[in-house]
């Protein structure tokens, strides 16, 4: 496996706390993403990077910002939690080389309560 | 905005029973990838494809990319239990960023 962690792997935050998920790569690769995956939706893109201090929004980014201030980390924050995003987040890091395959994170399961 | 559906949503098969997933993009991708999720874990490469037309196997799977590359299947032959997992496609689309579009996911299980 790729050299990718996530932490904390399992949280339990009440509404309207903050809450800040960590991604880490030992690989150097360029592209970091986080994602959400719930049932019937599949994985869904919240925020991607392209490089340090470089990120975009991908589809279902309201209510959550990101930063990466070094290569290896990209950091997820919850500004305030809801219910609604009780759900498994997946970081993933990509080189951007010619065959970008993704390499995924163990996952974090938040609940949200 | 792009979409990629995948059906169907769950498949339960037989030991030794073929599967197939199917993958429609609502536009032209660029490539298409597969990736498997196994029950717990996070979801693995499997294969990526590029031309038009193209077809790869790997070992039991075999892997379509469509004429028009709007749409893809994944095929298993005799499936066995290792088989059991979530099979998710992944598109990138001609334009735009270096971002996949990934599939709703088709849940296979594997009775034995």
């Amino acid at each position: 496996d790729a050299g990718i962690t996530q932490s904390p792997r399992h949280k339990v935050t009440e509404t309207g706390t903050p809450v800040t998920l960590r991604c880490h790569q030992t690989e150097n690769h360029r592209y970091m993403y986080w994602y959400r995956q719930d049932p019937g939706h599949g994985l869904r893109l919240i925020h991607y990077s392209y490089g340090v201090k470089d990120t975009d929004k991908g589809e279902v980014s309201d209510g959550y910002s990101v930063s990466r201030s070094k290569t290896e980390d990209f950091l997820l924050t919850l500004e305030s939690a809801t219910s609604s995003q009780t759900s498994v987040y997946f970081c993933a890091i990509n080189s951007g080389g010619a065959v970008y395959e993704q390499y995924f994170g163990p996952g974090t399961r938040l609940t949200v309560t | 905005g792009q979409q990629v559906m995948q059906i169907p949503q769950y498949q339960h098969v037989q030991e030794g029973e073929d599967f197939t997933t199917y993958c429609n993009s609502s536009t032209t991708l660029s490539n298409i990838q597969w990736y498997k999720q196994r029950p717990g874990g996070h979801p693995v490469f499997l294969i990526q494809l590029v031309k038009s037309g193209e077809v790869k196997k790997q070992k039991r799977l075999t892997f379509q990319f469509g004429e028009a590359k709007k749409n893809s299947s994944l095929h298993i032959t005799a499936t066995q239990t290792t088989d059991v997992g979530t099979y998710f496609c992944a598109g990138k689309s001609q334009t735009g960023a270096n971002n996949l579009f990934f599939g709703t996911g088709t849940r296979l299980t594997v009775i034995p």
